[in-house]
């Protein structure tokens, strides 16, 4: 079993729409959630953390759910600048910066 | 931030052969990190790179494969030895920082790599 699991997608969605990915993780002692984004041929970059309380950033909402190793991520009011790849990131020690990625869920906004 | 650059940005190579990639970031960190990026897949950690010592291998990686050096603490450089195919790939750098949003990482723009 993966350790960080994505649905691959892809997600096609039209300008506007709202678009949630989830990801689940294996291990119960991570401390430390992110949602990357990687455009094609690119670096990942850090889009958000993740907080237990939940958090937005404009357009983006991240949540984090412990009990069921569960991390979503919702983008309202889709862009076609958002088309790239979404990376679910997970950090097992806090005072580590070694990451795990999940294989990504590819989303293509279309006009 | 952090930025991060790597050398040489794509490369074509035969089986058997050896290629060191090079990571110069432009200010001092103290966490270097090299991560492989196979075709259709996310990332997969290599091994961090710690200055003045040998690197820290994941598991499925060795040093005899993927030598590692860290001479000072803005420069890294990885060696992909004697090639195969299966070795097509991003390899990329990264490193770690302190900072408002706690301890993020950045990555260099990677190098395209081509084993025939």
């Amino acid at each position: 079993r993966k350790e960080v699991e994505q649905d691959p997608g892809p997600f096609n969605v039209p300008e506007g729409a709202t678009v949630a990915f989830n990801c689940t993780y294996s291990n119960s002692a991570s401390q430390s959630f992110f949602w990357y984004r990687q455009d094609c041929r690119k670096e990942p970059k850090l889009l958000m953390s993740v907080y237990s309380s939940g958090n937005e950033d404009g357009r983006f909402t991240a949540q984090l759910n412990r009990a069921s190793q569960y991390i979503s991520l919702l983008i309202r009011d889709s862009k076609l600048s958002d088309s790239a790849t979404y990376l679910c990131v997970v950090r097992v020690v806090d005072s580590s910066y070694k990451l795990i990625f999940g294989s990504g869920t590819r989303l293509l906004v279309r006009p | 931030s952090a930025v991060i650059s790597q050398k040489p940005s794509r490369d074509i190579c035969q089986r058997g052969t050896s290629l060191t990639i090079q990571c110069q970031v432009d200010s001092q960190v103290t966490m270097m990190f090299w991560y492989r990026q196979q075709p259709g897949q996310s990332l997969t950690l290599i091994a961090t790179a710690n200055q003045g010592s040998e690197a820290t291998y994941e598991s499925g990686f060795v040093i005899d494969k993927f030598p590692i050096s860290r001479p000072n603490l803005t420069f890294s450089t990885l060696t992909v030895s004697n090639m195969s195919p299966e070795d097509s790939s991003i390899y990329l750098c990264s490193v770690g920082k302190a900072g408002g949003r706690g301890n993020e990482q950045f990555f260099g723009p990677g190098t395209r790599l081509t084993v025939l």
